[in-house]
């Protein structure tokens, strides 16, 4: 499985825009980009997921580098609500579809 | 979205005995369910997928007649614990998704298992 890797901690203020990094270089061409969080003591919630072009949706945007190598999901205001493990994944391109988590970046938040 | 439901939600359990933990996907077919396991301050690790009708492809290292995984409906997915010892107490997630590989996957709330 191709691997992410992925700063063990960020701090953020309160509002303030995060920005989290990602490196994948060894992607394959039909993988594609998740990001999940986890919130202390609760199962994982999906973020955003992508291929080759830039998504936003109501919780984030994704910026993918042109080679694919890196992404950056990007909290436009974050709040106390936002601190919690974010996981970067590449989705398994075989049948399964699997997840396989790495260590994640804490992110916390100050007020 | 989806909604993926996980019960029970705390469970204590006696060593060496069994305990069955059940994933449902309320508001979708899920053809194919994932467990895992996870331990305090660290990532989830994948422990088998599940596929509706036939039996779980567990990862490397996880015990099949420990871990017995059921994906007997498009709905429902079970993980039994056999003869749970102390060390397997954790905090099991499960994940569903429906037939299309790379869309979203949906986690549910996640079961603590304490075996005393």
């Amino acid at each position: 499985d191709a691997k992410t890797t992925q700063p063990n901690s960020m701090e953020s203020n309160e509002e303030e825009p995060v920005h989290l990094p990602c490196n994948h270089s060894t992607i394959s061409g039909t993988d594609y980009i998740h990001w999940y969080r986890q919130l202390p003591s609760q199962g994982p919630e999906y973020v955003i997921h992508g291929l080759t072009s830039n998504v936003n949706n109501r919780m984030a945007s994704l910026a993918i580098a042109e080679d694919r190598k890196s992404s950056t999901l990007i909290l436009h205001r974050a709040t106390l609500r936002d601190a919690a493990v974010y996981y970067c994944i590449l989705r398994d391109s075989s049948n399964t579809g699997k997840l396989i988590f790495g260590q994640g970046t804490t992110l916390q938040v100050k007020p | 979205g989806a909604v993926v439901s996980q019960h029970p939600s705390r469970v204590i359990c006696k060593s060496g005995t069994s305990v069955k933990i059940e994933c449902r996907s309320l508001d979708f077919q899920a053809t194919t369910m994932f467990w895992y396991r996870q331990f305090p301050k660290q990532s989830l690790m994948l422990m088998a997928t599940s596929n509706e009708g036939s039996k779980a492809t567990y990862e490397q290292g996880v015990e099949k007649d420990k871990f017995l995984i059921n994906h007997a409906s498009l709905t429902l997915s079970t993980l039994t614990v056999t003869s749970a010892h102390p060390e397997d107490s954790s905090f099991y997630i499960c994940s569903a998704r429906d037939g299309t590989v790379n869309t979203e996957a949906f986690f549910g709330q996640g079961t603590r298992l304490t075996v005393v």
